[in-house]
């Protein structure tokens, strides 16, 4: 089955220490991106990739990081959390591009605390 | 500046009735429009796409129109069932922005039985 799975699903933290959001997909696909969703601001974007070692930054790259280093995975990395980082993130991946036919992975509720 | 916004926050039809969700935007550069739907607990889930060059896609019970006089999207679904309950975002891409999304913030739909 076609899919895009994060791991984990809930999280709660505490500021400061580093942790990583996992996401793979199984569909061969170029493009990756990392979202937050948060009420009243919809869905932003962290930081995408267009292919192996390529990533960029979206609008709101502060404070993660990303590696691309094979095409199935696009790990989520903060390397030292804070409050505001409290939301609910979204992993999606593409074949064509991230504005067609994007599946989104179930999504990774994290509270930091 | 970029944005994309949404006329309505909240929908509420009867089931069996046409819905109309719209969208506005305001970078008239954006090349493809999309379509996502997003239920409770869930990732968003592609829906439909249109080009800029295009005035109209259909899809099954979904049409999608795009008027760039006013930069207005719209997304309507025929016979509206409870399984379209949901929220629904409108989301813009730019071909040479690779693979960037900017999301509107959402319309809930509801239905009543």
């Amino acid at each position: 089955e076609a899919q895009v799975t994060q791991n984990p699903r809930y999280l709660i933290t505490v500021t400061g220490k580093k942790l990583t959001v996992t996401c793979s997909q199984n569909m061969n696909h170029e493009y990756m991106s990392w979202y937050r969703q948060d009420p009243g601001l919809g869905l932003r974007q962290i930081y995408y990739s267009m292919n192996v070692e390529v990533t960029d930054k979206g609008d709101v790259p502060e404070g993660y990081k990303v590696s691309r280093k094979e095409k199935r995975n696009f790990p989520l990395i903060l390397e030292s959390p804070s409050p505001n980082q409290t939301s609910l993130y979204f992993c999606a991946s593409s074949l064509r591009g991230l504005g067609t036919e994007a599946f989104f992975g179930q999504g990774t509720r994290l509270t930091v605390v | 500046g970029e944005s994309v916004g949404l006329h309505l926050p909240t929908l509420s039809v009867q089931e069996g009735d046409n819905s109309i969700i719209n969208c506005a935007y305001s970078n008239s550069a954006s090349d493809y429009f999309i379509w996502y739907k997003q239920e409770s607990g869930k990732g968003p889930q592609f829906i439909i796409d249109i080009r800029s060059n295009m005035d109209k896609r259909q899809g099954q019970r979904v049409t999608v129109l795009l008027n760039k006089t006013v930069k207005h999207l719209s997304l309507q679904i025929a016979a509206t069932q409870p399984g379209d309950s949901a929220v629904y975002f409108c989301a813009e891409n730019m071909d040479n922005q690779g693979g960037k999304l900017i999301f509107g913030q959402g319309t809930e739909l509801s239905v009543k039985p």
